[in-house]
């Protein structure tokens, strides 16, 4: 009963490719977030969605498109990957949107690696 | 701006060691406070949170005050164990106009406890 999954928990792929990393919480929540971990364990958010709507973008390239399909899924699509965006990528999601008492829950990670 | 700044690892104690992992953060505002725990090929876990000056936050024999005067949220243990291994984020969350609350995180303490 995984609260919050991802697939694949591992990627590795060449340079230049396009891939898709999804995300799946069966917590009822209303908002989920996309966290990018490098290689120091240095964390960072990337995205948030609220019930399918944006609401945090992180000076990502555009190169990262996320999307929603319902507010259980948050996908994130990596086009033209480059060697820099090796890193290990988190889902997380809380219950609202942004009360800062919300607790988020992550899934296990999914580490990619571009060659 | 906001940011977190925790002390730097690797941190390495016996069983039964005291520990102290020291977090420090700068913010406009008055955001609330947070330590998540990531043990090995995890994701990372709430440990604990405070969400007012004064409060204190405790789990799993892990405790943390809110110390607004010098804005300082640190996280002790009494007696670690080896199962206690991990890297530990110190967090705040801000809530920024127009985009709900954001985590903010420091850059992670790595703990190694030895038998």
């Amino acid at each position: 009963d995984t609260a919050v999954s991802q697939t694949p928990k591992y990627l590795v792929t060449q340079m230049g490719n396009d891939k898709s990393i999804k995300c799946e919480q069966n917590l009822g929540h209303d908002t989920m977030y996309w966290y990018k971990q490098d290689s120091k364990k240095f964390l960072k958010i990337m995205f948030s969605y609220n019930n399918k709507e944006l609401i945090i973008n992180e000076t990502v390239p555009n190169r990262f498109s996320p999307k929603s399909p319902d507010k259980a899924h948050l996908n994130l699509h990596i086009n033209s990957l480059e060697l820099g965006d090796s890193a290990v990528y988190f889902c997380a999601s809380s219950q609202g949107q942004g009360p800062i008492t919300d607790t988020q829950y992550f899934g296990p990670g999914t580490r990619l690696t571009v060659l | 701006g906001n940011s977190v700044t925790q002390m730097e690892g690797p941190v390495t104690l016996s069983e039964e060691a005291f520990l102290t992992i020291n977090c420090t953060y700068t913010a406009t505002g008055y955001p609330s406070l947070f330590w998540y725990v990531q043990y090995p090929g995890e994701g990372l876990q709430l440990l604990l949170k405070a969400t007012k000056a004064d409060d204190k936050g405790s789990n799993k024999g892990f405790e943390a005050t809110y110390r607004k005067e010098t804005t300082s949220f640190h996280l002790e243990k009494g007696s670690v164990q080896v199962s206690d291994s991990a890297v530990y984020f110190c967090a705040l969350s801000a809530l920024i106009y127009n985009q709900g609350g954001k985590l903010i995180f420091g850059q992670g303490t790595e703990l190694s406890v030895k038998p």
